[in-house]
């Protein structure tokens, strides 16, 4: 089936620092969500990618759809203290048109 | 605050024993769907149902069943309950199939 591979696993980073985290799949998709995660609640809705080159902004988040429609990326500028958690990325295939497919996540740790 | 309600927060029960889970999805959303997150896991699609109807399965063991009821709201049913079980389970909803998807704040399980 699906599957996709998020990649790093953890980051422990400075507060101010810029940090890179992506998904990447051997199938192609059609839809990309990001999603981050605290402890204890549920996953929030952070990015919604619908187009293949795709690149959105929210705050000091972006992300983008690849072109080859194989992967995508997130970007967190000038991390801050509460930008601590776990963020997903999920996919949306022409197979499974409902079904979302959940990278195993990248945990994010900020030092002050 | 995604709109989203699960009920109960937290549940501990014993191995054999069957409970319910219960979820309202946000005002107008006709598509409910449950997700299963193990300790440091990803989470993994159980099932979805869109206006009362089943519309997608994931891997949901036989001992867990759901349902979606006239006013939207969803059940998810676990039965003879394994310490395997133990998990959080997490509701999510969209307003129509194949939009974005909106989660609950969980319900955590704890099988002894």
């Amino acid at each position: 089936g699906q599957q996709l591979n998020q990649s790093p696993q953890s980051m422990f980073i400075q507060e101010g620092e810029d940090v890179s985290m992506n998904c990447t799949s051997s199938s192609i998709f059609n839809t990309w969500l990001w999603y981050k995660q605290d402890p204890g609640e549920g996953p929030v809705l952070l990015i919604a990618l619908y187009k293949a080159g795709e690149l959105t902004s929210n705050g000091r988040l972006t992300a983008q759809f690849g072109i080859t429609r194989k992967d995508s990326f997130l970007n967190i500028s000038a991390s801050i203290p509460s930008d601590v958690g776990i963020y997903f990325c999920a996919g949306r295939g022409s197979g499974g048109y409902n079904k979302l497919i959940f990278g195993a996540g990248t945990r994010l740790a900020v030092h002050p | 605050d995604s709109g989203v309600t699960q009920t109960p927060k937290h549940l501990i029960t014993a191995t054999g024993q069957r409970v319910t889970l219960r979820c309202s999805p946000r005002s107008g959303d006709l598509s409910v769907y449950w997700y299963q997150q193990s300790l440091d896991q990803g989470l993994q699609f159980l099932i979805q149902y869109y206006n009362g109807e089943e519309r997608a399965k994931g891997n949901i063991l036989e001992r867990f069943s759901a349902q979606q009821f006239p006013d939207l709201h969803s059940e998810l049913n676990l039965s003879s309950l394994e310490l395997g079980d133990s998990a959080l389970y997490f509701c999510a909803s969209s307003e129509r199939q194949g939009d974005e998807q909106f989660f609950g704040p969980g319900t955590r399980l704890t099988v002894l």
